[in-house]
């Protein structure tokens, strides 16, 4: 079974400041989402990366898929508050589910 | 368009209530189905899952059942709610295809006092 970590599981940084979120998975997976979850909603899809090397950009954020070091990373650009919130890593898994990481709980100060 | 219908939104439920929540998606066929289950500033836990019409997968060992009676409609049900079945439930589904990611549900936040 699909074992997702993410690592910072807490993450505060000022503005404009630049940071970076890991998603580590334990076995073979053929596809990486990344979710964005704001307090007390649901999961908005942000990326999926289906191939090694894959790299999606969507304004301050960037997302990259590493298959053979089984590593993702979300790169946050020049924070702004907006960004504040909940960011999750999943992993599919040998069946259609996906498994997913904790979550990087993200705050940015002004 | 595809959309995907979950409620209720909110729910408090005696222990040892029944529970019936129930998920719709329109505007596609045949999608996979999923029930997921965070807990207060926690990750999301797989419950269920289904590829088709009265197939569902469990993940987790507990007092909650799924139902898939129609293609487009996923059920998750309780006979007895426990203390521990607290927690926000979403439903998600994509296409078969794994070049989409899931699209979920807006979420029922289940109260069990």
């Amino acid at each position: 079974e699909l074992k997702v970590e993410q690592n910072p599981l807490f993450l505060s940084m000022q503005e404009g400041k630049n940071y970076t979120i890991y998603c580590n998975y334990s076995t073979t997976s053929d596809r990486l989402y990344w979710y964005r979850q704001d307090p007390g909603k649901s999961l908005e899809s942000l990326f999926v990366l289906l191939s090694n090397g894959a790299v999606k950009q969507e304004g301050r954020l960037m997302a990259s898929l590493d298959t053979k070091a089984r590593l993702s990373t979300l790169h946050i650009t020049a924070a702004v508050h907006d960004l504040s919130a909940t960011y999750f890593c999943a992993g599919g898994n040998n069946n259609n589910d996906m498994r997913f990481g904790a979550g990087t709980r993200l705050t940015v100060k002004p | 368009s595809q959309t995907i219908h979950q409620w209720p939104a909110t729910l408090v439920q005696p222990v040892g209530s029944p529970l019936s929540l129930e998920c719709t998606v329109e505007g596609t066929s045949n999608p996979n189905l999923y029930w997921y289950r965070q807990a207060a500033g926690r990750g999301l836990q797989l419950l269920f899952y289904s590829v088709g019409i009265g197939q569902i997968s469990s993940e987790v060992p507990q007092n909650l059942s799924a139902s898939r009676p129609q293609d487009r409609q996923f059920i998750l049900s309780s006979k007895k709610l426990l203390l521990s079945d607290s927690g926000f439930y979403l439903c998600a589904w994509t296409r078969d295809s794994k070049d989409y990611g899931y699209t979920f549900g807006s979420g029922t936040r289940l109260t069990v006092v």
